[in-house]
């Protein structure tokens, strides 16, 4: 692994289901980041991490919950997908949450029927 | 309310020079970083400025004036793996990075 790695790189999932979108990082960073792009906006943070234990709410979280129980893992999960949630999602991490460069992994194409 | 702006499309010529222009109304002021997005994959960093004044990094420039809420990425002989979208980013008095929606630019030979 080098860098940040995103699993599944697409899906097409019933409005209802429960998701989880993997996200892993090998740079030992202690920061990590979840967003979605929707087009015609800019990136927005769902939810962050700035060590591991240790989560946080960003501008979008309802309807996602993620968890940090170790460095390199940060997985988003989806309750239960609504139509509203079809986007791209991308994981980014940066060395801390000050104002280090985030990197960000290749995302999940996600949509919601 | 936070708020960046910059130009939905720009269209340039291979060889040439293109400014693309950010503005931003934010919480507080810990840098600006652009950003540069292929279709169809994830962004990666070309700059970050704290300071007022200008960066150069081989044929990107990165400009900011904090006083003015702006900043501009100055593009140099351009290439047609230039054409991309360009994102401007300013993080916040939380640490946190509020996005433009980015600036499509488009190469032509």
């Amino acid at each position: 692994i080098a860098g940040i790695t995103q699993a599944p790189t697409s899906q097409i999932l019933a409005a209802g289901r429960r998701m989880t979108l993997r996200c892993t990082q090998d740079m030992r960073h202690n920061a990590m980041y979840w967003y979605r792009q929707d087009l015609g906006l800019g990136l927005r943070l769902i939810h962050y991490s700035n060590t591991a234990g240790t989560t946080g709410k960003g501008e979008v979280p309802d309807g996602y919950s993620v968890s940090r129980a170790n460095t390199d893992d940060f997985p988003l999960t989806l309750a239960s997908a609504v139509p509203s949630q079809t986007s791209v999602y991308f994981c980014a991490s940066s060395d801390s949450t000050s104002t280090d460069t985030q990197y960000f992994g290749p995302g999940t194409r996600l949509t919601v029927l | 309310g936070q708020n960046i702006d910059q130009p939905t499309e720009m269209t340039a010529t291979e060889g040439a020079i293109v400014q693309i222009n950010c503005t931003y109304q934010t919480s507080g002021f810990n840098g600006l970083f652009w950003y540069q997005q292929h279709a169809g994959e994830a962004p990666t960093f070309l700059s970050y400025n704290v300071l007022d004044g200008l960066e150069e990094k081989g044929r990107f420039s990165s400009f900011l004036s904090r006083s003015k809420g702006y900043s501009y990425l100055l593009l140099k002989e351009l290439q047609m793996k230039d054409s991309a979208s360009y994102l401007c980013a300013v993080m916040d008095s939380n640490y946190q990075l509020i996005w433009g929606a980015g600036t499509k630019l488009i190469i032509k030979p």
